[in-house]
């Protein structure tokens, strides 16, 4: 079992729509939870931390489930700038906190 | 404001050649990863280094090497160039759990 699933999509979705991702992780253990963002052919670039009493930062939204071992994303009023992939991110409690574990990645396309 | 760069945007070289990939941080980060993406696969850590002088194997560690003589410096070497190495290398420097990468480099090995 891969550390941390996402579902590749692509999800498409209208403008203005609102649209949810989520990303499982294997290691209960794990200690802190992101999400990047990537635009294609660039590098990825924090977007948020996801906290336990989840965080909201504009129009997305960022909630951890320890319990069923799964971080969320929502995003709110998708607009087309929104179009990337969504990388879902975990540091293992290895002792070695800033060694970060990536899920592959869902894709996201905002249409008109 | 934080920068990574990568020597080269893209790069083609041919198997069996001995391919360097450079790395620079400018934010004094003791910590630095290679990483490389490949789709369906994701981003899979290849080796990274806690401060000058020090290395320790990711996950896919064959078939590449690494060097860190100074801190805003991190070097991935491809020692004997294979086509299944193929694929975007990004390098990140990391604080406080947040990644910083560089551009990528795109390699070709032919």
């Amino acid at each position: 079992r891969k550390e941390v699933e996402q579902d590749p999509g692509p999800f498409n979705v209208p403008e203005g729509a609102t649209v949810a991702f989520n990303c499982t992780y294997s290691n209960s253990a794990s200690q802190s939870f992101f999400w990047y963002r990537q635009d294609c052919r660039k590098e990825p670039k924090l977007l948020m931390s996801v906290y336990s009493s989840g965080n909201e930062d504009g129009r997305f939204t960022a909630q951890l489930n320890r319990a069923s071992q799964y971080i969320s994303l929502l995003i709110r009023d998708s607009k087309l700038s929104d179009s990337a992939t969504y990388l879902c991110v975990v540091t293992p409690n290895t002792g070695t906190a800033s060694k970060l574990t990536f899920g592959t990645g869902t894709r996201l396309q905002v249409t008109l | 404001d934080v920068k990574v760069t990568q020597s080269s945007r893209y790069l083609v070289k041919r198997t069996g050649e001995k391919v360097f990939l450079e790395c620079v941080q400018d934010m004094d980060h003791e910590n630095m990863f290679w990483y490389r993406q490949d789709p369906g696969l994701g981003l899979r850590l290849i080796y990274f280094s806690y401060d000058v002088k020090m290395k320790e194997k990711g996950d896919i560690p064959e078939g590449y090497s690494v060097s860190r003589e100074k801190k805003e410096r991190f070097s991935l070497i491809l020692e004997s160039a294979s086509t299944n190495q193929t694929s975007m290398y990004l390098c990140a420097s990391i604080m406080n759990t947040e990644a910083f990468f560089g551009q990528g480099t795109r390699l070709t090995v032919v």
